[in-house]
């Protein structure tokens, strides 16, 4: 059935530096891609839409400078945390609509760990 | 705005127990979509359900059963004999018709103890 893949699933990196997460639609395209952020035990936020060929869409009070997001194809889009802080620490989930399956389900992929120190 | 609130934050119940987890929603909307992840120690969401505001029925799939209430705006999960592999936070979430950004519920953590 329908993927979502993300990649790394953990990764530790240095303040200052950027990192990048890989979400990918395996077995489908996706026009739209969405990301998420989850704190420690706590819900999870929608932080941007990722539209396959044209600017993200950010959600109010999320940085757009520090986050990019660039949906380069139909089956690829990826996050830049850019500049990380401690603070950027967190778990990022992607997700994304296959428009053929059945019920058109949404798919989340395994999500990916950032650890920043 | 779309809200969800799962007001049971923890719920820990002894193997072979029946336990429902309660999810009430908030919309404007007149059509719209509600969901419920499973989301295991690993992180990973795993979809268990989406159920359209038109249909009522409720819906079982094995040990799992949903009850959608609109007159109550209530998504309700049941887990028909629990076992420990059903150990996970448990998220309900809605979304609009045609949209498919999630509003998330804060969870509910299930422990089933062996």
């Amino acid at each position: 059935g329908a993927v979502v893949s993300q990649h790394p699933s953990r990764v530790i990196c240095k303040s200052g530096t950027s990192v990048k997460i890989e979400c990918r639609s395996l077995d489908f395209q996706a026009t739209t891609m969405f990301w998420y952020r989850q704190f420690p035990k706590k819900s999870l936020m929608l932080m941007a839409t990722s539209n396959e060929g044209s600017k993200a869409t950010y959600e109010q009070g999320v940085e757009k400078d520090k986050f990019l997001i660039n949906h380069a194809s139909l089956t690829l889009s990826t996050l830049t945390v850019t500049s990380a802080h401690p603070e950027d620490s967190s778990f990022y989930i992607c997700s994304a609509r296959d428009l053929t399956g059945p019920g058109n389900t949404i798919y989340f992929g395994e999500g990916s760990w950032l650890t920043v120190v | 705005a779309q809200k969800v609130t799962q007001a049971q934050t923890e719920i820990s119940v002894v193997e072979k127990e029946d336990v429902t987890l309660d999810c009430v929603y908030e919309t404007r909307d007149t059509t719209y979509y509600l969901f419920w992840y499973k989301q295991p120690p690993s992180g990973e969401l795993v979809f268990l359900i989406r159920r359209n505001s038109f249909d009522e029925q409720n819906e079982i799939s094995g040990r799992y059963s949903w009850n959608f209430q609109k007159s109550t705006s209530s998504f309700n999960f049941t887990i028909t004999a629990s076992q420990v592999v059903d150990s996970a936070v448990y998220f309900c979430a809605i979304s609009n018709f045609g949209n498919e950004k999630l509003t998330f519920g804060t969870g509910t953590r299930l422990t089933i103890i062996p």
